[in-house]
């Protein structure tokens, strides 16, 4: 019953660094969401997948890529980090419809 | 105006009282309405969906006024477990995928 796993849960990166933000659902939902959480900005949507193949920009895309690897797995790289970029990840999933998110536990990314 | 508006408090109540939020939105063509709660930093959770007609689940109730363009979330006999941010969501219109998400609404439950 794991639901949504993000990894890694922290990190630290240079300015100028590159990695990934890995995700997998195991509910077999068609939806999967990348979300950046700010202070005093909520969460505001950076790239979403509504189903395997297709991958959309949401309301901040810039700096970030993202593939959906397969229907479990929506990864998110971050080419070349900057300072911009320091917050809470959350990866999430969906079934089609009216339906609410499921949300993994978050990474939390500094960049220096 | 924002998309989503709440009023961020924080609220404190004593156990035992009974809590209203309200979130009023912009476009009335959204179509999917949603409570979550957010721990300090946790994940968001849904807590409920929001119908046209109202909703209950034990201790929450929630509204939709269409006409008026704002959900309510009401807590009867407040726990101290249920400390937490409220968040207030409503979907992009003609886009079930896509979620506005309110800044949220902070509550202390206390002792």
């Amino acid at each position: 019953n794991a639901g949504v796993t993000q990894t890694p849960k922290f990190q630290v990166l240079k300015t100028g660094q590159s990695m990934t933000l890995q995700c997998a659902q195991d509910m077999n939902h068609n939806s999967m969401y990348w979300y950046r959480q700010d202070p005093g900005m909520g969460l505001r949507l950076i790239y979403y997948s509504a189903s395997e193949g297709t991958t959309d920009k949401g309301e901040v895309p810039n700096g970030y890529n993202v593939s959906r690897l397969n229907k479990r797995e929506f990864s998110l790289r971050l080419e070349s980090a900057a300072p911009s970029q320091t917050s809470v990840y959350f990866c999430a999933s969906s079934e089609a419809g009216n339906y609410g998110y499921t949300f993994g536990s978050g990474t939390r990314l500094t960049v220096v | 105006r924002k998309e989503v508006e709440q009023d961020p408090g924080p609220f404190n109540v004593p156990e035992g009282a009974t809590v209203a939020f309200n979130c009023t939105y912009s476009n009335s063509a959204s179509q999917s309405f949603f409570w979550y709660r957010q721990d300090c930093r946790k994940e968001p959770k849904l807590l409920m969906s929001v119908y046209s007609s109202g909703n209950e689940d034990g201790r929450f109730t929630a509204q939709l006024n269409r006409a008026s363009q704002y959900i309510s979330l009401l807590i009867r006999d407040s726990k101290l477990s249920d400390s937490a941010t409220y968040l207030c969501v409503v979907n992009v219109a003609g886009n079930n995928r896509k979620l506005i998400w309110g800044l949220g609404t902070s509550l202390a439950v206390n002792p």
